[in-house]
């Protein structure tokens, strides 16, 4: 089945230590999201690719960056990890110009522990 | 900026009874997307119902169906004949047309048996 995976499902890291998640998808998606979501929130939007351009909140800090090398895979970049990092990153995908344009696929999610 | 919002932090049904979960939002724009999103506990989020906001008539999909009053800028969720599985925390979502997805800050659904 065509789905959003996520990778590592855990994973736990040290305060200032630099960690990357990954995300890649089978639904051949032009869009990718990255959100980030504490306990008990919404998730709140990071960052996404349309295509190969770049799209940052402007509310996102600059210790999160991305990466999407291709059309299936896209990275999140903590460059320097502090406590309040320390949340679950959803990755999502969309597909413009179809008739299902704009529903967001999600992916199960890396849960992020900073110590 | 677009504001979603959720009234009811937690709610609770009795199983194989109706329940109606209340979202508003804020926008000046014409031409939107409206979602549902159910995120079970420790699992993954998926898409319940969407509406898109140039169509009048209500999206519906199985047991759930919407209320889209678009001059109100509301957009309830009615699940009919709550199952166990409906357990969830509920997101209610907005978009405009630039990918630019707002959620709600969420209503716990507990359905008891």
């Amino acid at each position: 089945d065509a789905m959003v995976i996520q990778n590592p499902r855990y994973q736990v890291t040290q305060f200032g230590k630099p960690v990357t998640l990954s995300c890649s998808q089978t639904l051949n998606h032009n869009v990718m999201y990255w959100y980030q979501q504490k306990s008990s929130q919404a998730p709140k939007l990071l960052f996404h690719y349309y295509d190969k351009d770049f799209n940052n909140e402007a509310d996102t800090p600059d210790n999160f960056q991305s990466r999407r090398p291709n059309t299936s895979f896209c990275f999140l970049d903590i460059r320097s990890p502090g406590l309040g990092d320390a949340a679950m990153y959803l990755c999502a995908t969309s597909s413009a110009g179809t008739g299902d344009t704009d529903t967001q696929y999600f992916g199960p999610g890396t849960r992020l522990t900073v110590l | 900026a677009q504001t979603v919002t959720q009234s009811q932090p937690e709610m609770s049904v009795q199983e194989a009874e109706t329940v109606t979960l209340s979202c508003t939002y804020d926008t000046s724009e014409s031409n939107y997307y409206l979602f549902w999103y159910k995120q079970p506990p420790s699992r993954q989020m998926i898409l319940v119902i969407r509406q898109e906001a140039y169509k009048q008539q209500n999206a519906t999909e199985n047991r759930f169906s919407v209320n889209f009053q678009k001059a109100a800028k509301s957009f309830s969720l009615k699940i009919s004949d709550s199952q166990l599985g409906d357990t969830a925390m509920y997101f209610c979502a907005f978009m405009k047309s630039n990918n630019d997805m707002r959620f709600g800050a969420g209503t716990r659904l507990t359905v008891k048996p």
